[in-house]
This record gives C-alpha cells, sequence and structure tokens, in this order.
C-alpha cells in the first residue's frame, strides 16, 4: 500500500527558516505536491516536485529525492501569516492515477 | 470564475437519513475527486472521476456513492448517514488526474451525524 509521514507540529519565529519533511512509500511514484491550509479553509496547493532537486516559488522551496523516497518543503523568511498546516501528497499511478495526503504537519510561527 | 463550489456549506443528519452534496467546477477541468478529513488527519479520497463519464474508488469509498452528472458537476451520495461519517468534505478537480496538475478545492462541506 501507500503511506506518507510527516511530523504532526513544527513552531518556529517570525523571520526564521522551517524545514517539514515527507517521507513516503508507494508503487508507481509519480510525484510530490505541497500545500497549504489556514483553519477553516481549504488546501490550496504550493508546489510539486516529479524529480530529484529543488524547486523555488518565492518565500516557499520544495525538494525531492525519489532514491530515498524524501522530500520536503522549506519556508523562508517566515510570516506570521504562514501559520497553517502543510500537507504532502503522493500521486502514484497503479492502473490509474490517484493522489493521497499527509495527515499534515501544522507550522505554528510565534513573534 | 467562482472556482469549485460545493453545497451545503453546513448540513446535520439524523443516523439513517440520506443526503447529495453538491459540487460544481467552471475551469473546464476533466478531472474531479471528493475527500473526507477529520480532524488531525490528512485528506482521505473517497471517489474520484479521471474524466467525464468515469468514477472510481478511493482509499475510504464504503458507504458513499458518486454520480459525474457531466463535466461540470460531481455528487457525492450518502445512501444511510452514520456517525462516523461526520466530516468536512471537499470537492477538488484538476485539469487531468496526473500527479502534476494542481487540485482547486472547493470551500467544503461540514456534515454532522447524530
Amino acid at each position: 500500500g501507500q503511506s506518507l509521514e510527516q511530523p504532526s507540529e513544527v513552531t518556529a519565529v517570525e523571520g526564521a527558516i522551517v524545514q517539514i519533511n515527507c517521507t513516503y512509500q508507494t508503487s508507481g511514484f509519480y510525484g510530490l505536491s505541497w500545500y497549504q491550509q489556514h483553519d477553516g479553509g481549504a488546501p490550496t496547493f504550493l508546489s510539486y516536485n516529479a524529480l530529484d532537486g529543488l524547486e523555488e516559488t518565492g518565500r516557499f522551496s520544495s525538494f525531492l529525492s525519489r532514491s530515498d523516497s524524501y522530500g520536503y518543503l522549506l519556508l523562508q523568511e517566515l510570516q506570521m501569516k504562514d501559520s497553517a498546516s502543510y500537507f504532502c501528497a503522493v500521486s502514484f499511478n497503479t492502473g490509474g492515477f490517484k493522489t493521497i495526503f499527509g495527515a499534515g504537519t501544522r507550522l505554528f510561527v510565534k513573534a | 470564475n467562482a472556482g469549485v463550489t460545493q453545497t451545503p456549506k453546513f448540513q446535520v443528519l439524523k443516523t439513517g437519513q440520506s443526503m447529495t452534496l453538491q459540487c460544481a467546477q467552471d475551469m473546464n477541468h476533466n478531472s474531479m475527486y471528493w475527500y473526507r478529513q477529520d480532524p488531525g488527519m490528512g485528506l482521505r479520497l473517497i471517489y474520484y472521476s479521471a474524466s467525464e463519464g468515469t468514477t472510481d474508488k478511493g482509499e475510504v469509498p464504503n458507504g458513499y456513492n458518486v454520480s459525474r452528472l457531466n463535466k461540470r458537476e460531481f455528487s457525492l451520495r450518502l445512501e444511510s448517514a452514520a456517525p462516523s461519517q461526520t466530516s468536512v468534505y471537499f470537492c477538488a478537480s484538476s485539469a487531468s488526474s496526473g500527479g502534476s496538475y494542481e487540485q482547486y478545492f472547493g470551500p467544503g462541506t461540514r456534515l454532522t451525524v447524530t
């Protein structure tokens, strides 16, 4: 079957850098995505990695190592508004594309 | 563009009642999804429709049925609601079911079954 693991909570200070890790087990791996969700809101897409390496989008970067079945989301210059839950999601193809989400990492940004 | 819309926003059901959650998207997307989210858990895929005319089971399909009415609309039906189905339900769509296509989510339906 497929599984993802990510830390349940991370706390960081405003202006700092934080890394949220995600490890996965899946067959037919296709790519790793990251989504952000504020309390009471809907998930919104942040990034997608299909190949090894770092993808940068503004203050957010995402990394993938397919050989290690591992990825991370890097948030720089943290702001209070970054306090939210962050989900990694694995896309795989086993007779049809599917995406499954991790349980989420709750990020608390302190002043 | 409204994006992905869901109705209703809130619903309270008694055990054994039935209801249909509605979802529509105006982005001309091929693929649509239904997820449930329980406290402290991620999104779990209930059913998805890779393209108009097709539907397939996700991780937790038991107790649910779906209908891809047309390219825009994808409904989720609970035939006999149970307290274990108390959850927040999200509908999402994407241009294609391939993993590189980001999913756009609706605002969610908060369902309580008593």
